[in-house]
């Protein structure tokens, strides 16, 4: 069972576009945060939100925690090539244990 | 360099044949994990270790084992691969979370395991 569903699967736009990626799920987590994998890597950490309703920005990318710590979003502003890559939201599971489940991954295509 | 290794990176075996994946931190992080990757389904964990000698299964853990003998390392062992476990495995480590806390898990360069 995939806890966390993003949206779109794929996305392909030209520079210059925004874009917004979702992330959602029926569970509550404690925290959730944003990587990007770009081919041959392994993930990358952008951003970790903790509090309902929370927004973050860094640069051009806004990322934003439901209030009910349920979803979450990633819009870019002006997309350029180099935010090609795939991104990944994952949720941490309330509990006293280490559990994090990752999304399912929006594959993103920015051409020049 | 703060880092995680994995090795090897690239590995083709054939269905039954023991294999060993490495993987190692020098952060001195308590927390250590594997993940699976396949598309359409995102990263997916296998096991987990909150500190030596503690581990516990992830979401699929069928045909994998794993030790935790020392700190910085968390070897993913495959008793008799199957095709099925073929896919990009990454191993990743981070701080122990504190109640209330979340933490950043550093991923290493991932092993792309082809079994046939």
């Amino acid at each position: 069972t995939q806890l966390l569903e993003q949206s779109p699967q794929f996305l392909s736009i030209q520079e210059g576009e925004n874009l917004t990626v979702y992330c959602n799920s029926s569970s509550v987590f404690s925290s959730l945060q944003w990587y990007r994998q770009e081919p041959g890597e392994g993930p990358v950490l952008l951003v970790t939100v903790v509090t309902g309703g929370e927004v973050k920005k860094l640069k051009r990318l806004t990322f934003q925690f439901g209030d009910a710590r349920k979803d979450s979003s990633l819009h870019i502003t002006a997309a350029q090539p180099g935010d090609t890559g795939l991104y990944l939201c994952a949720g941490a599971i309330p509990g006293g244990y280490q559990k994090v489940t990752f999304g399912t991954g929006t594959k993103l295509q920015v051409i020049p | 360099e703060a880092q995680v290794t994995q090795n090897p990176r690239y590995l083709i075996t054939v269905t039954g044949k023991k294999l060993t994946v490495t993987c190692s931190q020098n952060m001195n992080h308590e927390y250590m994990s594997w993940y699976r990757q396949d598309p359409g389904l995102g990263l997916r964990q296998i096991y987990y270790s909150m500190n030596v000698e503690v581990t516990d299964k992830g979401d699929v853990p069928e045909g994998y084992k794993v030790s935790r003998k020392e700190k910085r390392n968390f070897p993913l062992i495959l008793e008799s691969p199957s095709p099925n476990q073929t896919s990009l495995y990454f191993c990743a480590s981070s701080l122990s979370r504190r109640a209330g806390g979340y933490y950043e898990q550093y991923f290493g360069p991932g092993t792309r395991l082809t079994v046939t």
